[in-house]
This record gives structure tokens, sequence and C-alpha cells, in this order.
């Protein structure tokens, strides 16, 4: 079975600019988490979905956004973008019955803001 | 408020030595806890878990420890083997939601 993708693995943009980052889950997981991970703040949550439904979400501002299509496929949008955006950006997927919360990562898409 | 610590930035160990990740948390509502182990470039790797309601769990060499009145875990490894060198990181959610806070990470380096 297929990993946890990401797409893309790398990107760069500039201040100001607006990024769109995808995320494709394990075949058969419903419900797809987003995470920032940057070198002084950690790894940090920023929202889930479910069922094409956001269930939780992170304390970022509003320029942070997700979505979730049917095939739960899930997109995250980051508007005019600051330097500080610079992260790896990971997708996590999960589904009940793996397990408590056993979430299942991808390899991120590193975003690099000049 | 970093709700789940990780105190130890590295730790470096002897290859067949244990090795002993620590973690502590502050947020008494955590009823679930994981542990996950980070390479360079790649995203994290699910290791182990334990609920509140265990003390202990225990997969192979990796072994999960959990103390609720000190509000402290920790992951036993034995015997460290130098492919475990990476950053490991603890977790925690509340009340089963995939909203995992995590700790800022551990590097293991294990040495021949």
């Amino acid at each position: 079975k297929a990993g946890v993708t990401q797409t893309p693995r790398y990107l760069i943009k500039t201040r100001g600019q607006q990024v769109t980052l995808s995320c494709s889950p394990i075949s058969g997981h419903r419900s797809v988490s987003w995470y920032q991970q940057t070198p002084g703040q950690g790894l940090q949550f920023l929202f889930e979905y479910f069922s094409e439904t956001q269930r939780n979400k992170g304390n970022f501002p509003g320029r942070f956004s997700g979505r979730q299509f049917s095939n739960s496929r899930s997109e995250m949008n980051v508007s005019t973008l600051e330097l500080g955006d610079s992260a790896l950006y990971l997708c996590a997927s999960s589904s009940p019955g793996l397990g408590y919360n056993e979430q299942f990562f991808g390899p991120g898409t590193r975003l690099t803001v000049l | 408020d970093q709700q789940v610590k990780q105190n130890s930035p590295s730790l470096s160990v002897q290859e067949g030595r244990i090795s002993i990740l620590n973690c502590d948390y502050t947020n008494s509502m955590f009823d679930y806890f994981l542990w996950y182990k980070k390479y360079p470039a790649e995203g994290p790797t699910f290791l182990i878990s334990i609920s509140s309601i265990k003390d202990k769990n225990e997969d192979g060499r990796f072994t999960v420890f959990l103390n609720k009145s000190a509000k402290h875990l920790s992951l036993h490894i034995v015997p460290s083997q130098p492919g475990d060198s990476a950053v490991y990181f603890c977790a925690a959610s509340v009340g089963g939601t995939d909203k995992l806070i995590f700790g800022t990470g551990t590097r293991l380096q294990v040495f021949p």
C-alpha cells in the first residue's frame, strides 16, 4: 500500500505570494492533518480534516487554510507569504481501526520564502 | 506554552547499550501518548504509543513507560543500534483527536 504523498517536495516563493500544497493520504484513510515544522517552534499542528470537514484547528493566523476533497486528498493554502512561513509542511493521515491516533506522515514539502 | 517538553536536545549512546529518552507534559487532559522517529528529509515514523490507562507498553526493542502522577513518559531502546540514530519526538493528544502536540525532539546518536 502506498504511503502518504505530498507535492511538491520543494518550493521557493517570495513574500506576498500565495502557495498551495497537496497531500494524498494512504488509501482508505479519511483523516488528514497538517503540521508545520520549524527549527524554533518544532512540529506544530495546523488543522485536521475528516470527511471534507475541518475537525480541529491549531493556533495559526487565517492566512493558513485548507480543504479536503471527497477522495480524502487535501490541500493547504498559505496566502500573503511571510519570511517566517519558511518551514517543512507535513501531512499525516489516519483511519479509525488502525490504532488510537496512529498517524502516518508524508515526506513533507519544504517551503522557502525569500 | 510548551505543553510537551523534551529537555534533552541530544543523547549519545554506545551500540548495544540502553537509550532512554524522556518527555514531560503539563496538560493533565492528555490521554494518549506517542513516540515518533524522524530522519532528515523524511516525515516522522510512528514507533510506539501508550494510553493513559496503562503504565507500560512494549514492542520489540522499544518500551514506553508512563508515570501519570509525575506527568512523565520515557522511551527505552534496548539494545541500541546505529540505525536508531535519528531525532525522536514524543507527542500527546486529548480525547481521541488527531491533534497531536509534539515535543521539541531529542537527537539520538548511537555510536559503535
